[in-house]
This record gives C-alpha cells, structure tokens and sequence, in this order.
C-alpha cells in the first residue's frame, strides 16, 4: 500500500520569502504521478502542480516548484515571493494513474503574515 | 462552465436518520469519486466509481453506500449515519479511464457533515 506523508503541521512564512514544504512517499510502483492541492479556507481543492514519476524534471507553476527525488521517494513544494492569499491548507497526494485514487497526506498549514 | 456540484454544502442531522448528498458533473467525465477529511488525517477515499452501474470500495467505506445509474451523477447515501462520520465530504471526478491518461480531478466544493 501506497502512503503520503508530510511532517510539518504547520509553518510560518512572511510576505515575500520562500517556504518549502516536505513530502515523503512510500511505493513500489515505479510509475505514477505526485501533485500538491491547495486548500484555503474556502475548503475548495485547488491543484497547485503535478509531476509524473518517469519526467526527471522537475515542475514549475509560476512561483510554485517542486524538487522531485524518487531514489529518496521525496517530493517537497517551494512557494516562493509568498503572497498572503498563498495562506491555506497543502496536501501532497500520489497516485498510480493520474486520473484515479488519490492518496493524500495529513497536509501542512502554511501561514503567510504581512 | 466545467464544474463538480454537491448538496448540501452543509448538513447537520441526527444518529440513524438516513441522508444522501448528491454529487454532479456536467463535463461528461467517467470517474467519479467520494473522499471524505478529517483533521490530522489528510483525505481518504470513501467509493469510487469507474463508469456507469460499475462501483467499488476505497479505503473507508464502512457505513457508506453509493450508486451511479447516471454518468453525471454519484450520490453517496447514509442509510444510519453516526457521530463518527462527521467529517467534510468531497466529490470529485476525471475523464480518463485507463493507463497512460493524464488528466485532472475536478474536486467538488465539499460537505460539512456532522452527525448528533
């Protein structure tokens, strides 16, 4: 069975900084796909950005990137120049096709303050 | 507009009383999906559902019953809710079905349930 986990709670970054956020995975499916979801306080899932196991590059969304290592089933999320409306609850999930179950962690409260 | 529905977004209700929230899609997509979240817990997929009429069991589907007799619709039924299933529930759905599809899950806006 697949498991997600991420271990930071919660963190604490001001306007402008950067954070990243830790993510860990355990499988033994050599392919599959790992995604951050964001949810702010409007509850609604957002995708932030996906990245497929077999791409060695790593994803990039606007101020959102990824580092990717799969020998170390590690996949941490940079939020860089913080804005205050970046202030939500993240959620890394993997899943072995795209489309289907995801497996989410326990998610991490990023807190930005002015 | 592509969009994932539920109703209600909020339900408070009581022990044994029987409830069904709806979940709708109007971008003709095959999957569907129920993921409930709980603090500290992250989500957890409750059912799922690959086409019309074919179902099954995700990870937590005790006390949960679901059907898709339509291919936008996929209601999930609390035939004798209990306090344990207080939770917020999502929906979500995807078109593709089958390896090597990379598509997006559309999430549904969620349900905040909670059993007295």
């Amino acid at each position: 069975a697949q498991t997600v986990t991420q271990s930071q709670p919660e963190m604490s970054v001001q306007e402008a900084e950067t954070v990243t956020l830790s993510c860990t995975y355990d499988t033994s499916e050599n392919n599959y796909y790992l995604f951050w979801y964001k949810q702010p306080p409007s509850r609604q899932m957002i995708l932030v950005i996906r990245q497929e196991a077999y791409k060695q590059q790593n994803a990039t969304e606007n101020r959102f990137s990824v580092n990717f290592q799969k020998a170390a089933k590690s996949f941490s999320l940079k939020i860089s120049d913080s804005q205050l409306g970046d202030t939500a609850m993240y959620f890394c999930a993997f899943a072995t096709d795209s489309w289907g179950k995801l497996q989410f962690g326990a998610g991490t409260q990023v807190v930005v303050t002015p | 507009e592509a969009q994932v529905t539920q109703n209600p977004r909020y339900l408070i209700t009581v022990t044994g009383k029987k409830l069904t929230v709806t979940c709708s899609q109007n971008m003709n997509h095959e999957y569907m999906s129920w993921y409930r979240q709980d603090p500290g817990l992250g989500l957890r997929q409750i059912y799922y559902s690959m086409n019309v009429e074919v179902t099954d069991k995700g990870d937590v589907p005790e006390g949960y019953k679901v059907s898709r007799k339509e291919k936008r619709n996929f209601p999930l039924i609390l035939e004798s809710p209990s306090p344990n299933q207080t939770s917020l529930y999502f929906c979500a759905s995807s078109a593709t079905v089958g390896r090597g599809g990379e598509d997006t899950q559309y999430f549904g806006p969620g349900t905040r349930l909670t059993v007295l």
